[in-house]
């Protein structure tokens, strides 16, 4: 089945340091994949997606890119903030059954210090 | 806010209880899914509903049921409640059946069992 490996956390960096989240699938068919951020107390919401190969999504300064070859979507932003705080997830998409379904990793905590 | 609303926003019951959980998805989205989020499993897919017939259904125990209704609103009964089952259950929407939809998320409900 499909299944997504999620760097671990809690990953603390400090304002304006680079960020990298790795994120790594597996999945049979051509999914779409997805960065989910939750914020405390909230749900998650959409940050960024990429539907085919080589399709690079952005949102917020976030980016990632969607490589096949390496059955990889990481997560990159290059001068985080403090308001960047909160866990992230990567997600698959993909069918099944009659429908489809979100398949998620473990997610990731940051937590930006001044 | 992504225009999914889910209530309550909490619930406190005891073992053995049923309870009922509703979510209205954004307006003009056919499909609707549910998630249970757990420390110990994280975000796993349950069940999804498209236009009111069930497409596709993950790991939902047998105690658990869902409809949707004709007006697109979803419902999921949870009964003979264990102390395990207490977690964060997600309702998303997306507007079709196709993978490459974004799903929107509603806040979630805390169920609590005691």
């Amino acid at each position: 089945g499909n299944s997504v490996t999620q760097m671990e956390g809690p990953v603390t960096l400090s304002e304006e340091a680079f960020l990298t989240i790795n994120c790594t699938y597996t999945a049979t068919g051509y999914p779409s994949l997805f960065w989910y951020v939750q914020y405390p107390g909230e749900g998650l919401q959409l940050l960024l997606k990429a539907t085919k190969a080589d399709d690079k999504g952005s949102n917020k300064g976030f980016e990632a890119t969607y490589r096949k070859e390496t059955t990889s979507f990481h997560l990159e932003k290059g001068s985080v903030q403090v308001s960047d705080s909160a866990v992230y997830f990567c997600a698959l998409s993909g069918v099944t059954g009659g429908g489809n379904k979100l398949t998620f990793g473990t997610g990731t905590q940051l937590k930006v210090e001044l | 806010d992504s225009g999914v609303t889910q209530t309550p926003k909490h619930l406190i019951t005891a073992t053995g209880q049923r309870v009922t959980l509703r979510c209205s998805p954004r307006s003009g989205d056919l499909s609707v899914y549910w998630y249970q989020q757990s420390l110990d499993q994280g975000l796993q897919f349950l069940i999804q509903y498209y236009n009111g017939e069930e497409r596709a259904k993950g790991n939902i125990l047998e105690r658990f049921s869902a409809q949707q209704f004709p007006d697109l609103h979803s419902e999921l009964n949870l009964s003979s409640l264990e102390l395990g089952d207490s977690a964060l259950y997600f309702c998303a929407s997306s507007d079709r059946l196709a993978h490459i939809d974004t799903q929107y998320f509603g806040p979630g409900t805390r169920l609590t069992v005691l």
